[in-house]
């Protein structure tokens, strides 16, 4: 099973709104990232985790904020976000950071109003 | 750090055809380069990956070929398919780093 599960698959949020992403894999893997894309762009990498441990957090602003509550999942709390965060956000997942193959899931396309 | 380019940003073949997608690095350090397949409203697909001790690798119908000399990478789709539309990102990371740089994307169109 090589599956990263994320949920919601839509979400919709006013910028006064506090919402949740999660990410849940169960192969065992020891780093978790999120990501965020814009259409017809590359992945650009948010946050790392690695061993449950935040290990990169790339400038980004704190309205999101992550949590790897366990080894298999992994959280990103959205507050007071602003419509240029309007994306899709990928959750991966790799054994270990040190260059393994990366599973992304399918991702939560965020709309912010 | 690494920057990585991939050209063409977009590609049309006809159905049947080959399909070449092109990316160069910067960094003489990376040495795992994995290609993924994204299509419209999913995650990235890793499809094929290659690390820098090997000049090729094939599956079925993919195969990518490095050039550590010249830092160059590339995808071969032989007898496109229909199914093969999609966009395509190259990206290169480095034993004991903890990033993956990506392409900017291909575009690819299989023309029935």
């Amino acid at each position: 099973d090589t599956e990263v599960t994320q949920t919601p698959k839509h979400l919709v949020m006013g910028m006064t709104n506090k919402k949740s992403l999660k990410c849940e894999q169960h192969m065992g893997h020891r780093a978790m990232y999120w990501y965020k894309q814009k259409a017809k762009k590359p992945p650009e990498l948010m946050f790392v985790y690695s061993y449950e441990k935040l290990s990169i957090n790339e400038s980004v602003p704190s309205r999101f904020s992550p949590e790897c509550p366990n080894s298999s999942l992994l959280n990103l709390h959205l507050h007071a976000l602003q419509p240029e965060d309007s994306a899709l956000y990928l959750c991966a997942s790799n054994p270990t950071t040190t260059n393994e193959k990366l599973f992304f899931g399918s991702g939560t396309q965020l709309s912010v109003l | 750090g690494e920057n990585v380019e991939q050209h063409p940003s977009t590609l049309s073949v006809q159905e049947g055809d080959s399909a070449v997608i092109k990316c160069t690095y910067s960094d003489s350090a990376s040495n795992y380069f994995p290609w993924y397949k994204q299509e419209l409203g999913k995650g990235p697909q890793l499809i094929i990956d290659i690390r820098s001790n090997v000049g090729e690798k094939k599956d079925q119908r993919i195969a990518v070929t490095l050039n550590k000399t010249a830092k160059h990478f590339s995808l071969h789709i032989t007898e496109t398919q229909p199914e093969d539309s999609a966009v395509y990102f190259c990206a290169a990371s480095t034993w004991g780093g903890n990033q993956f740089y990506f392409g900017t994307g291909t575009s690819l169109t299989v023309i029935p």
